[in-house]
Protein backbone atom coordinates (compact mmCIF):
# COMPACT_ATOMS: atom_id res chain seq x y z
CA UNK A 1 0.00 0.00 0.00
CA UNK A 2 1.48 3.60 -0.98
CA UNK A 3 2.42 5.98 1.56
CA UNK A 4 1.06 9.34 2.12
CA UNK A 5 2.50 11.40 -0.61
CA UNK A 6 3.13 15.21 -0.38
CA UNK A 7 3.78 17.54 -3.28
CA UNK A 8 5.48 19.47 -3.77
CA UNK A 9 8.61 18.27 -1.69
CA UNK A 10 10.62 21.90 -1.58
CA UNK A 11 9.06 24.99 -2.13
CA UNK A 12 10.95 28.44 -2.36
CA UNK A 13 8.59 31.72 -2.27
CA UNK A 14 8.55 35.70 -1.83
CA UNK A 15 7.01 37.36 1.10
CA UNK A 16 3.46 38.56 0.40
CA UNK A 17 2.85 35.63 -2.24
CA UNK A 18 0.83 32.50 -1.68
CA UNK A 19 1.40 28.94 -1.74
CA UNK A 20 -0.69 25.79 -2.02
CA UNK A 21 0.64 22.14 -0.67
CA UNK A 22 -0.96 19.25 -1.42
CA UNK A 23 -1.57 15.37 0.42
CA UNK A 24 -2.51 12.71 -0.84
CA UNK A 25 -3.50 10.04 2.29
CA UNK A 26 -3.04 5.81 2.26
CA UNK A 27 -5.46 4.58 0.72
CA UNK A 28 -8.64 3.94 2.88
CA UNK A 29 -7.94 6.70 5.52
CA UNK A 30 -10.39 9.75 5.57
CA UNK A 31 -8.38 11.70 8.21
CA UNK A 32 -6.25 14.18 6.97
CA UNK A 33 -3.92 16.54 9.71
CA UNK A 34 -1.35 19.27 8.97
CA UNK A 35 1.54 19.99 11.25
CA UNK A 36 3.69 22.61 10.90
CA UNK A 37 7.32 21.71 12.22
CA UNK A 38 9.66 24.25 13.17
CA UNK A 39 13.28 23.67 14.82
CA UNK A 40 12.59 24.25 18.71
CA UNK A 41 8.97 24.00 18.31
CA UNK A 42 8.09 20.71 17.38
CA UNK A 43 4.98 19.52 15.77
CA UNK A 44 2.65 22.38 15.87
CA UNK A 45 -1.16 21.25 15.12
CA UNK A 46 -2.63 23.19 11.75
CA UNK A 47 -5.37 21.59 11.21
CA UNK A 48 -7.87 18.18 10.87
CA UNK A 49 -10.24 17.20 8.00
CA UNK A 50 -12.84 13.96 8.07
CA UNK A 51 -15.08 13.52 5.25
CA UNK A 52 -14.27 16.79 3.59
CA UNK A 53 -15.02 18.88 6.90
CA UNK A 54 -12.69 20.58 9.22
CA UNK A 55 -12.67 19.08 12.74
CA UNK A 56 -10.50 21.00 14.30
CA UNK A 57 -7.86 23.75 14.01
CA UNK A 58 -4.72 25.22 15.46
CA UNK A 59 -3.91 27.96 16.89
CA UNK A 60 -2.76 29.77 13.29
CA UNK A 61 -3.79 33.00 11.92
CA UNK A 62 -6.36 32.81 9.02
CA UNK A 63 -3.88 33.41 6.44
CA UNK A 64 -4.10 28.97 6.83
CA UNK A 65 -6.99 27.07 5.39
CA UNK A 66 -6.97 24.01 4.12
CA UNK A 67 -10.03 21.56 2.84
CA UNK A 68 -10.32 18.13 2.12
CA UNK A 69 -11.56 16.51 -1.50
CA UNK A 70 -13.98 13.80 -1.98
CA UNK A 71 -11.23 10.91 -2.49
CA UNK A 72 -9.57 12.60 1.48
CA UNK A 73 -7.21 14.12 -0.98
CA UNK A 74 -6.15 17.34 1.27
CA UNK A 75 -4.76 20.82 0.25
CA UNK A 76 -3.00 23.85 2.54
CA UNK A 77 -2.78 26.93 1.57
CA UNK A 78 -1.00 30.26 3.20
CA UNK A 79 -1.56 33.32 1.76
CA UNK A 80 0.46 36.64 1.86
CA UNK A 81 3.21 34.90 3.24
CA UNK A 82 5.84 35.75 6.06
CA UNK A 83 9.44 35.31 6.59
CA UNK A 84 8.12 33.22 9.55
CA UNK A 85 6.23 30.63 7.60
CA UNK A 86 9.26 28.94 6.58
CA UNK A 87 9.42 25.39 7.85
CA UNK A 88 8.40 21.58 6.94
CA UNK A 89 4.90 21.41 6.67
CA UNK A 90 3.87 17.57 7.51
CA UNK A 91 0.58 15.90 6.63
CA UNK A 92 -0.88 12.53 8.57
CA UNK A 93 -3.24 10.15 7.42
CA UNK A 94 -4.94 7.92 9.54
CA UNK A 95 -7.84 5.84 9.53
CA UNK A 96 -10.48 7.85 10.87
CA UNK A 97 -11.02 9.88 13.94
CA UNK A 98 -10.72 7.82 16.89
CA UNK A 99 -7.90 8.79 19.32
CA UNK A 100 -7.03 5.25 19.06
CA UNK A 101 -5.59 5.67 15.19
CA UNK A 102 -2.09 6.09 14.33
CA UNK A 103 -1.04 8.61 12.23
CA UNK A 104 0.80 8.09 9.21
CA UNK A 105 3.00 11.03 8.19
CA UNK A 106 4.19 12.32 4.64
CA UNK A 107 7.82 12.98 3.90
CA UNK A 108 6.67 16.74 4.07
CA UNK A 109 6.76 19.97 1.87
CA UNK A 110 10.00 21.92 2.70
CA UNK A 111 8.86 25.92 2.39
CA UNK A 112 11.28 28.65 2.34
CA UNK A 113 10.01 32.27 2.76
CA UNK A 114 12.52 34.77 1.36
CA UNK B 1 -5.59 24.65 25.65
CA UNK B 2 -4.06 21.26 25.85
CA UNK B 3 -0.67 21.02 25.94
CA UNK B 4 1.80 18.69 26.09
CA UNK B 5 5.21 19.19 27.58
CA UNK B 6 8.02 16.63 26.93
CA UNK B 7 12.01 17.01 28.56
CA UNK B 8 14.81 17.13 28.44
CA UNK B 9 14.85 18.90 25.19
CA UNK B 10 18.07 17.50 23.69
CA UNK B 11 19.86 14.77 25.24
CA UNK B 12 23.44 13.31 24.23
CA UNK B 13 24.53 9.66 25.51
CA UNK B 14 27.55 7.43 25.18
CA UNK B 15 26.48 4.32 23.27
CA UNK B 16 25.53 1.60 25.51
CA UNK B 17 24.13 4.24 28.34
CA UNK B 18 20.57 4.37 29.59
CA UNK B 19 17.96 7.02 27.82
CA UNK B 20 14.51 8.36 29.37
CA UNK B 21 12.21 10.75 28.20
CA UNK B 22 9.65 12.29 29.92
CA UNK B 23 5.97 13.58 28.60
CA UNK B 24 3.25 15.45 30.75
CA UNK B 25 0.12 16.82 29.76
CA UNK B 26 -2.41 19.45 31.13
CA UNK B 27 -5.01 17.33 30.71
CA UNK B 28 -6.51 13.53 31.10
CA UNK B 29 -5.72 11.62 28.06
CA UNK B 30 -7.18 8.77 26.65
CA UNK B 31 -4.08 7.41 25.07
CA UNK B 32 -1.15 8.64 24.16
CA UNK B 33 1.22 7.87 21.32
CA UNK B 34 4.52 7.90 20.99
CA UNK B 35 6.42 9.20 17.57
CA UNK B 36 10.44 8.75 16.34
CA UNK B 37 11.36 11.27 13.46
CA UNK B 38 15.08 10.72 12.21
CA UNK B 39 16.89 13.17 11.20
CA UNK B 40 16.00 14.42 7.68
CA UNK B 41 12.81 12.07 8.02
CA UNK B 42 9.31 12.21 8.74
CA UNK B 43 7.65 11.10 12.31
CA UNK B 44 6.80 7.20 12.80
CA UNK B 45 4.51 5.88 15.05
CA UNK B 46 6.18 3.66 17.16
CA UNK B 47 3.32 2.31 20.24
CA UNK B 48 0.43 3.17 21.46
CA UNK B 49 -0.45 3.26 25.48
CA UNK B 50 -4.03 3.27 26.39
CA UNK B 51 -5.09 2.18 30.59
CA UNK B 52 -3.91 3.48 33.14
CA UNK B 53 -0.31 2.07 34.31
CA UNK B 54 0.20 0.85 31.22
CA UNK B 55 4.08 -0.40 30.23
CA UNK B 56 4.70 -1.74 27.62
CA UNK B 57 7.84 -2.91 25.99
CA UNK B 58 9.33 -2.74 21.74
CA UNK B 59 13.45 -4.94 22.45
CA UNK B 60 15.34 -2.33 24.30
CA UNK B 61 12.16 0.39 24.74
CA UNK B 62 9.93 0.66 27.38
CA UNK B 63 6.78 2.73 27.72
CA UNK B 64 5.14 3.57 30.63
CA UNK B 65 1.78 5.46 31.14
CA UNK B 66 1.13 6.87 34.15
CA UNK B 67 -1.69 6.14 36.77
CA UNK B 68 -3.18 9.30 36.10
CA UNK B 69 -3.11 9.05 32.60
CA UNK B 70 -1.41 12.43 32.37
CA UNK B 71 2.49 11.83 31.78
CA UNK B 72 4.10 9.12 30.32
CA UNK B 73 7.72 8.44 29.94
CA UNK B 74 9.83 6.26 27.19
CA UNK B 75 13.00 4.46 28.08
CA UNK B 76 15.52 2.95 26.43
CA UNK B 77 18.32 0.21 27.65
CA UNK B 78 21.56 0.44 26.40
CA UNK B 79 21.27 3.20 23.33
CA UNK B 80 22.81 2.37 19.80
CA UNK B 81 24.12 4.55 17.36
CA UNK B 82 20.43 3.40 15.31
CA UNK B 83 18.36 5.42 18.35
CA UNK B 84 19.34 8.57 17.16
CA UNK B 85 16.25 10.86 16.45
CA UNK B 86 13.84 12.99 18.06
CA UNK B 87 10.98 11.09 20.02
CA UNK B 88 7.81 12.82 20.23
CA UNK B 89 4.64 12.14 22.55
CA UNK B 90 1.37 12.57 21.25
CA UNK B 91 -2.09 13.03 23.24
CA UNK B 92 -5.40 13.67 21.93
CA UNK B 93 -8.05 15.96 23.83
CA UNK B 94 -9.86 17.11 20.59
CA UNK B 95 -6.81 16.97 18.06
CA UNK B 96 -3.87 15.22 18.45
CA UNK B 97 -1.42 17.48 19.83
CA UNK B 98 2.61 16.75 19.94
CA UNK B 99 5.03 17.27 22.44
CA UNK B 100 8.32 19.29 21.46
CA UNK B 101 10.19 16.45 21.49
CA UNK B 102 13.29 15.14 22.92
CA UNK B 103 16.40 14.83 20.47
CA UNK B 104 18.64 12.27 21.25
CA UNK B 105 21.83 11.95 20.13
CA UNK B 106 24.80 9.09 20.62
CA UNK B 107 28.35 9.03 20.15
CA UNK B 108 30.04 5.86 20.09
Amino acid sequence: KAGVTQTPRYLIKTRGQQVTLSCSPISGHRSVSWYQQTPGQGLQFLFEYFSETQRNKGNFPGRFSGRQFSNSRSEMNVSTLELGDSALYLCASSLGRRSSYEQYFGPGTRLTVT
Amino acid sequence: GQQVMQIPQYQHVQEGEDFTTYCNSSTTLSNIQWYKQRPGGHPVFLIQLVKSGEVKKQKRLTFQFGEAKKNSSLHITATQTTDVGTYFCAGRAAALIFGKGTTLSVSS
